[in-house]
């Protein structure tokens, strides 16, 4: 079975600008979750989207969004970003077929940097 | 709301010797608890979970983390380490029938020969 893709791996962008992250999910999972990774915060919640819909949400601004399309596949924006935006983002996919257990299967990560 | 904390952020161990590192979690309601860990340039890994059973909890390379409600820990042991167990560490909980975890700040396991 094929794990989490995402992509791009690698981005360089400039305050201001907007940038849109793509995640595929392990085949068959339903959930998929977003995840931000900085040196200073560690690892933070985003968002959580099961069957195109938004679940769980954490404490980021309203610049932060994402969607979910029907073939689970998930993508995350950022507008308007910051130098603080620098980080690498993760998605992790779940297969949930019931309660959710939090288990998690993350994908590689898109290392976006802002200058 | 939940935290975790991951009292070292480093632990340098030499190969063959026992490890330990320390987790501890604060919730008020039922929890799951996992492991993970990543390595260099790489996105993180389920190392090990507790959801319900038996506290003491296995991975098939030699970890074990035991749950312990009262004191409110999940410390992670390997009784022997490898060169190749050097990664970082992250510790988490997520309340049960929830989806979002809590992350500790991680521990760095350097293992040297």
């Amino acid at each position: 079975k094929a794990g989490v893709t995402q992509t791009p791996r690698y981005l360089i962008k400039t305050r201001g600008q907007q940038v849109t992250l793509s995640c595929s999910p392990i085949s068959g999972h339903r959930s998929v979750s977003w995840y931000q990774q900085t040196p200073g915060q560690g690892l933070q919640f985003l968002f959580e989207y099961f069957s195109e819909t938004q679940r769980n949400k954490g404490n980021f601004p309203g610049r932060f969004s994402g969607r979910q399309f029907s073939n689970s596949r998930s993508e995350m924006n950022v507008s308007t970003l910051e130098l603080g935006d620098s980080a690498l983002y993760l998605c992790a996919s779940s297969p949930t077929t019931g309660a959710p257990t939090g288990e998690l299967f993350f994908g590689e990560g898109s290392r976006l940097t802002v200058l | 709301a939940q935290s975790v904390t991951q009292l070292d952020s480093q632990v340098p161990v030499f190969e063959e010797a026992p490890v330990e590192l320390r987790c501890n979690y604060s919730s008020s309601v039922s929890v799951y608890l996992f492991w993970y860990v990543q390595y260099p340039n790489q996105g993180l890994q389920l190392l090990l979970k507790y959801l319900s059973g038996s506290t003491l909890v296995k991975s098939i390379n030699g970890f074990e983390a035991e749950f312990n409600k009262s004191q409110t820990s999940f410390h992670l042991r390997k009784p022997s380490v490898h060169i190749s167990d050097t990664a970082e560490y992250f510790c988490a909980v997520s309340d049960v029938g929830f989806q979002k975890l809590v992350f500790g700040t991680g521990t760095r396991l350097l293992v040297s020969p």
